[in-house]
């Protein structure tokens, strides 16, 4: 059974540019759901997939953008970065429902 | 406004002894409270999930509770082990159906041999 896992691990990125973080789901899950934590804080729900729409969303702006292909993996999008940005990124897959997640190692972002 | 904290954000121990770990939430309503263990650099793990009708669940030296009345759960690990060392984050399941896990701060346990 493969774990969850996210590319790239680490990242630097410029105010205003794009970015694109990966996840690959554990095997036989359907919902992957993304969360930032900044340092020394939990992690914050960002939005969640199910089959590939989103199914729930946190107080995050619209430039925070997702997809979830037919293999469960999964992309988080963000647009027009800013310096609070700078932050772990998690993905959690899981079964749909109440259940446990299953989270990855995470991508550092830094954003200078 | 919503709220969720854990009691405090260091808590040291020693070896052997009973770490309590505790969880408040205000104005949520959670069917499901679960716990995780993080390590530095590390994505959380999964422990232990109990539901709002089940006052305590079990797993070896982990023991979790949950009294809605309260608006509380407890988190026990006992006998403690240097390797216990870590940060435990309270999540409370808020959305429909398991669709959004909103974490406390969590609290940095220290076992101490």
């Amino acid at each position: 059974e493969t774990g969850v896992t996210q590319s790239p691990t680490h990242l630097i990125k410029t105010r205003g540019q794009q970015v694109t973080l990966r996840c690959s789901s554990q095997s036989g899950h359907n919902t992957v759901s993304w969360y930032q934590q900044a340092l020394g804080q939990g992690p914050q729900f960002i939005f969640q997939y199910y089959r590939e729409e989103e199914n729930g969303r946190g107080n995050f702006p619209p430039r925070f953008s997702g997809l979830q292909f037919p293999n469960y993996s999964s992309e988080l999008n963000v647009n027009a970065l800013e310096l609070d940005d700078s932050a772990l990124y998690l993905c959690a897959s899981s079964y749909q429902g109440p259940n446990e997640q299953y989270f990855g190692p995470g991508t550092r972002l830094t954003v200078t | 406004s919503q709220k969720i904290e854990q009691n405090s954000e260091a808590l040291n121990i020693q070896e052997g002894k009973t770490a309590t770990l505790t969880c408040n939430y205000t104005n949520y309503s959670p069917a499901y409270l679960q716990w995780y263990r993080q390590d530095p650099g590390r994505g959380p793990v999964f422990l232990l999930l109990i539901r709002e009708n089940e006052k305590e669940k079990r797993k070896e030296r982990l023991k979790v509770t949950f009294d809605t009345t309260l608006k509380q759960s407890l988190f026990h690990i006992t006998a403690s082990q240097p390797a216990d060392s870590a940060t435990y984050l309270c999540a409370l399941d808020i959305g429909q159906a398991g669709t959004a896990l909103i974490f406390g701060k969590g609290t940095t346990l220290s076992v101490s041999s």
